[in-house]
């Protein structure tokens, strides 16, 4: 199957700096990519679209200027927690749809924010 | 109401078991609809797809899509301690707009 990579797998960070995550599609190219934050427990909730070559698209109730999106290339969107606090920490998992349906979404491992 | 329901568990069954999965939906719309299975700390791994109504089986997994009653199901047979996980269900229409449900922990017992 396709391979979705993440970058750092984990990352602790203090309370006021920032973070960026990378998101890589590894053996096919991608002109759109999610983010998703998940809490324990909980289940998957879609951030924003990451659009190669124009801007993100957030959904509802996230901060665009804190949740900065930039899909540099076909194969790497990245995603920057800005000034984080200690509610940010989560489980961030970016993914990748394939095909020409789009339903084949494949999944990076996630990236297990901690910020002190 | 939600758009996508599916029980949280958590289901716990002995190894061999079959076992049953399934989730409701509100929005008639959707086409395609999917399964995944989550490990604790990792990301989604997709399992299955189905584009609208019927079966599809794939080794020991088996899906079925009832568009009439809005229900999916993913069936597990001779379950194994390999298969502990969450288990997602996902639809979507046009592969845009995708929509997950809670997702159901699922433990099996050796």
């Amino acid at each position: 199957g396709a391979v979705v990579s993440q970058h750092p797998s984990w990352v602790i960070c203090k309370s006021g700096t920032s973070v960026k995550i990378e998101c890589r599609s590894l053996d096919f190219q991608a002109t759109t990519m999610f983010w998703y934050r998940q809490f324990p427990k909980q289940s998957l909730m879609l951030m924003a679209t990451s659009n190669e070559g124009s801007k993100a698209t957030y959904e509802q109730g996230v901060e665009k200027d804190k949740f900065l999106i930039n899909h540099a290339s076909l194969t790497l969107s990245t995603l920057t927690v800005t000034s984080a606090h200690p509610e940010d920490s989560s489980f961030y998992i970016c993914s990748a749809p394939r095909g020409t349906a789009g339903y084949e979404q494949y999944f990076g491992p996630g990236t297990r924010l901690t910020v002190t | 109401q939600k758009e996508v329901e599916q029980d949280p568990g958590p289901l716990s069954v002995p190894e061999g078991a079959i076992v049953s999965l399934n989730c409701t939906y509100s929005n008639s719309a959707f086409q395609y609809f999917m399964w995944y299975r989550q490990y604790s700390r990792k990301g989604p791994e997709l399992l299955m797809y189905t584009y609208s109504s019927g079966n599809k089986e794939d080794g020991r997994f088996t899906a079925q899509v009832d568009k009439s009653s809005k229900y999916i199901s993913l069936f597990i047979r001779d379950s194994q301690p390999s298969d502990s996980a969450t288990y997602l269900c996902a639809m979507s229409f046009y592969g845009q707009n995708f929509v997950f449900g809670p997702g159901t922990r699922l433990s099996v017992l050796p």
